[in-house]
């Protein structure tokens, strides 16, 4: 297995919601990441779990919540989003075999925030 | 810190034509160099990366990239281009040191091709 997988592909929530979008990848990849991306723009980093712990977190506001139960999953949960927080979620892993520079993505959930 | 900075958000070339975008770093050491490539609604795909073995670095679907360390460059080249080239495509850099990584993408050059 060579891929990243995201589910869901695509989330629409209200304000109040709390919702989860997941992460998992079967490489034996130990390093995990979160980025949102907003049209036209490169992705921007949200949070780094290195070895199932939390590494960075790049002052990402708390109604974002990472989890990592383990060395393939990874959630992000969400709660009382705002609009503006229409994005693209990605997700994407890197292997300590290769430094973890190499860093493979999955497809991304878009997610609208009404 | 490092930086990439990727020159012009907008490409345009006709099918057949050769494709070249530009990018140039910042890095006191060289770093590792990427090329993304993401086509609409759709994750990143990594074309090819430089890691400090041979300056030429050949990708998937035909691209390829030369390291030039004077001119602290890393342009992406195809050839011919083709109609399913049509897409964003982003440098990025990463430090030599190991650990996880944080990477530093480009802002993006959307390439279009014409018929």
């Amino acid at each position: 297995d060579t891929e990243v997988t995201q589910t869901p592909k695509h989330l629409v929530m209200g304000m109040t919601n709390k919702k989860s979008l997941k992460c998992e990848q079967h490489m034996g990849h130990r390093a995990m990441y979160w980025y949102k991306q907003k049209a036209k723009k490169p992705p921007e980093l949200m949070f780094v779990y290195s070895y199932e712990k939390l590494s960075i977190n790049e002052s990402v506001p708390s109604r974002f919540s990472p989890e990592c139960p383990n060395s393939s999953l990874l959630n992000l949960h969400l709660h009382a989003l705002q609009p503006e927080d229409s994005a693209l979620y990605l997700c994407a892993s890197s292997h300590p075999g290769q430094g973890f520079h190499e860093q493979f993505f999955g497809p991304g959930t878009r997610l609208t925030v009404l | 810190a490092q930086s990439v900075t990727q020159l012009g958000s907008h490409v345009s070339v006709s099918e057949g034509a050769l494709v070249l975008l530009r990018c140039n770093y910042s890095s006191s050491v060289p770093p590792y160099l990427f090329w993304y490539v993401q086509y609409p609604n759709q994750g990143l795909q990594l074309l090819l990366k430089y890691t400090s073995a041979a300056t030429l670095v050949k990708g998937i679907n035909g691209f390829e990239a030369e390291f030039k360390k004077s001119e602290t460059s890393f342009h992406l080249t195809k050839p011919s281009a083709h109609m399913s080239d049509a897409a964003e495509y982003f440098c990025a850099v990463t430090p030599l040191s190991g650990g996880y990584q944080k990477v530093t993408f480009g802002t993006g050059t959307k390439l279009q091709v014409i018929p």
